[in-house]
């Protein structure tokens, strides 16, 4: 099972700054893998797959980028409504399945 | 607009079967291309994906090889919804639950979840 590691665990920002997250895999997924927002009490919202399209009605200002192990999530300038956990997700067509990251906590500064 | 709706009980006893229905609107079932999954998520094992079941001339499914054994998801085209069924729990099966669609052509991402139920193992 391929492992996902996401860094940092929280990362504490203002409205207006650039958020940098981080998500790792134990072994190569080649471009298979998206960003989810989640708020609490609220299902994850998906915001980009395959690293780097944005899910329908997300805003530009998030973008993916990565390949192979390393992959990250860009929040060009935080508004108030982004501070949220976000998760990785990577998918495998052999066996079919997915995992998800550990998340990480974008909060208030 | 897809909406898809939970329902099942909040709590099972130990060792019972864990059973919870999603009930889609604006979409069907049964339509080739897109998949039906379950994803649970727990303080202890965070976002875990369960299984899926699909169709495409007749109907799949793909489980996690943790779940493999206890698990079956299925469909039910006359009310467009399909289930979870996770048989001999245990308080480690305790989480919040989601159905979720995927994004079509095998894509294999979520775009449109149910609301989450809490089901609790406890006796």
């Amino acid at each position: 099972e391929i492992v996902l590691t996401q860094s940092p665990a929280t990362l504490s920002l203002s409205p207006g700054e650039r958020a940098t997250l981080s998500c790792r895999a134990s072994q190569s997924v080649s471009s298979f893998l998206a960003w989810y927002q989640q708020k609490p009490g609220q299902a994850p919202r998906l915001l980009i797959y395959d690293t780097s399209i944005r899910a329908t009605g997300i805003p530009a200002r998030f973008s993916g980028s990565g390949s192979g192990t390393d992959f990250t999530l860009t929040i060009s300038s935080l508004e108030p409504e982004d501070f949220a956990v976000y998760y990785c997700q990577q998918r495998s067509n052999w066996p079919p399945g997915s995992t998800f990251g550990p998340g990480t906590k974008v909060d208030i500064k | 607009q897809v909406q898809m709706q939970q329902s099942g009980p909040g709590l099972v006893q130990p060792s019972q079967t864990l059973s919870l229905t999603c009930a889609i609107s604006g979409d069907s079932v049964s339509r080739n291309s897109v998949g039906w999954t379950w994803i649970r998520q727990s303080p202890s094992r965070g976002l875990e994906w369960l299984g899926r079941t699909y169709y495409r001339s007749k109907w799949y499914q793909d489980y996690a090889v943790s779940m493999r054994g206890r698990i079956t998801i299925n469909a039910d085209t006359s009310k467009n919804q399909f289930s979870l069924h996770l048989t001999s729990v245990t308080p480690e099966d305790t989480a919040v639950y989601f159905c979720a669609r995927d994004l079509g052509l095998d894509l294999l991402y979520f775009d449109y979840w149910g609301q989450g139920t809490l089901v609790t193992v406890s006796s």
